[in-house]
């Protein structure tokens, strides 16, 4: 079992459309959980975090947390074509000793179309 | 404020050559990492530091060195390069975001190519 796990995609969508990511992670000890966006042959960008359980929202972006499913998912609303790329889920765990090393997830390829 | 900088952006070697790939980061961050990205996939970790002259191995190591002189630079070593470390690399540095968590913030990636 991968210790974090996306669905691959494709994930197609139209344009205002919310696109729903979903990511799953094995380690019970996870404390925080990362969203990141890479566009193709660029480097990977924070777009969301979360460390509780529940809904964060940051303007059409919504992270949703699930320690008990290990589960973490992020919602697009309004979906827009420059949204699509490569959407990474990160984990780590809480402490010291994490140094905040991220486990990264194989990426949902994401494509809004007009 | 140049954030973390990668040199260089591509390079190719032939397979048993030997190369270092740089990083610098002008945040004053205490921890620094190297990952790489196969294509279709996620980041793998292959080094991290968590300060000048600290320095421990992460999920895929082998065929790799770092060493961490100063907080500001952490390069990365390859020895007999193989095609296997055919991949994209990207340096990372971080620092807490106030919540217990590391926020990490990553340069624009190397290319490397082995054949």
């Amino acid at each position: 079992q991968k210790e974090v796990e996306q669905n691959s995609g494709p994930l197609s969508v139209p344009e205002g459309a919310i696109a729903s990511l979903n990511c799953t992670y094995s380690d019970r000890v996870s404390q925080s959980f990362f969203w990141y966006r890479q566009y193709s042959g660029k480097s990977p960008e924070l777009i969301m975090s979360i460390y509780s359980n529940g809904d964060k929202e940051d303007g059409r972006f919504t992270a949703q947390l699930n320690k008990a499913s290990q589960y973490v998912s992020l919602l697009i609303r309004d979906s827009q074509p420059s949204d699509s790329a490569t959407y990474l889920c990160a984990v780590t765990r809480a402490g010291g000793t994490s140094y905040g090393k991220l486990t990264f997830g194989q990426g949902t390829i994401l494509t809004v179309h007009p | 404020n140049a954030g973390v900088t990668q040199t260089p952006k591509f390079r190719i070697l032939k397979i048993g050559q030997s190369m270092t790939l740089q990083c610098t980061q002008d945040m004053n961050h205490n921890y620094m990492y190297w990952y790489r990205q196969d294509p279709g996939m996620g980041l793998k970790l292959i080094y991290y530091s968590v300060g000048a002259g600290i320095t421990d191995k992460g999920e895929v190591p082998n065929g790799y060195n770092v060493s961490r002189s100063t907080t500001e630079d952490f390069p990365l070593r390859l020895e007999l390069a193989a095609p296997s470390q055919t991949s994209v690399y990207f340096c990372a540095s971080s620092t807490p975001d106030g919540r217990g968590a590391n926020v990490l913030t990553f340069g624009a990636g190397s290319r490397l190519t082995v054949l």
